[in-house]
């Protein structure tokens, strides 16, 4: 979905390194979401947002970080990256709570 | 943890056939939503069906919900080559502000 971008599409990197991966929406939703994709373990929640001011943490959280730049820009950080880090990550937004959700092409990242 | 679980894993079929997904859950819902996965894209919403509602449609996308079975069911008729994808339920609990998703049934259609 064109409305929902996420940058880089993929990106190699090697064990200790901090990434950034970032999220923006030009559909004027407050609701944002960082998931993870495993083969074979459907998405998992990593964290939420809800407005620039509200940050939640999902059923993934550790070992990640995240910040709410504005309302359109969401970012998604990996302080020291590890192996087991290596995965599929989408962005989503919504624009009220527990309705459908809106998701970005993906970044598939991998940890040496 | 993961609150849907779709069966089956895996299902093939010719081009024009039905195909029937199931989708389980372990507690109280608001809504349950289907989405498609295209292989290493981003999912697209299908249909959402509301914890009152039994049936729905959209095109050629039946679904169904149970509550006292905790179920629901995707069936897509007719089914076309381009259907080829993941199908993923999605959860939304009553006083949740998540949506929980099933790890999918690969459904592949063959021309």
């Amino acid at each position: 979905d064109a409305d929902v971008t996420q940058t880089p599409r993929n990106r190699i990197t090697k064990t200790g390194k901090r990434i950034m991966l970032e999220c923006s929406q030009t559909k004027g939703h407050d609701r944002m979401y960082w998931y993870r994709q495993d083969p074979g373990l459907g998405l998992r929640l990593i964290y939420y947002s809800f407005d620039v001011k509200d940050i939640n943490k999902g059923e993934i959280s550790d070992g990640y970080s995240v910040s709410r730049q504005a309302q359109a820009k969401f970012s998604l950080s990996l302080e020291s990256a590890i192996p087991n880090q290596t995965a599929l990550y989408f962005c989503a937004t919504s624009r009220v709570r527990n309705n459908e959700q809106f998701f970005g092409p993906g970044t598939r990242l991998t940890v040496l | 943890s993961q609150q849907g679980e779709e069966d089956p894993q895996a299902l093939s079929i010719q081009e024009g056939e039905n195909a029937t997904m199931n989708c389980s859950y372990k507690t109280s819902i608001n809504n349950l939503q289907w989405y498609r996965q295209n292989s290493g894209r981003g999912l697209v919403h299908l249909i959402l069906i509301r914890s009152n509602e039994r049936e729905k449609h959209s095109g050629r996308l039946r679904v169904t919900l149970d509550t006292s079975k905790k179920s629901s069911s995707l069936l897509i008729t007719a089914s076309r080559a381009a259907d080829t994808a993941s199908y993923f339920c999605a959860t939304s609990g009553a006083g949740s502000y998540q949506l929980t998703f099933g790890k999918g049934t690969k459904l592949s259609v063959i021309p």
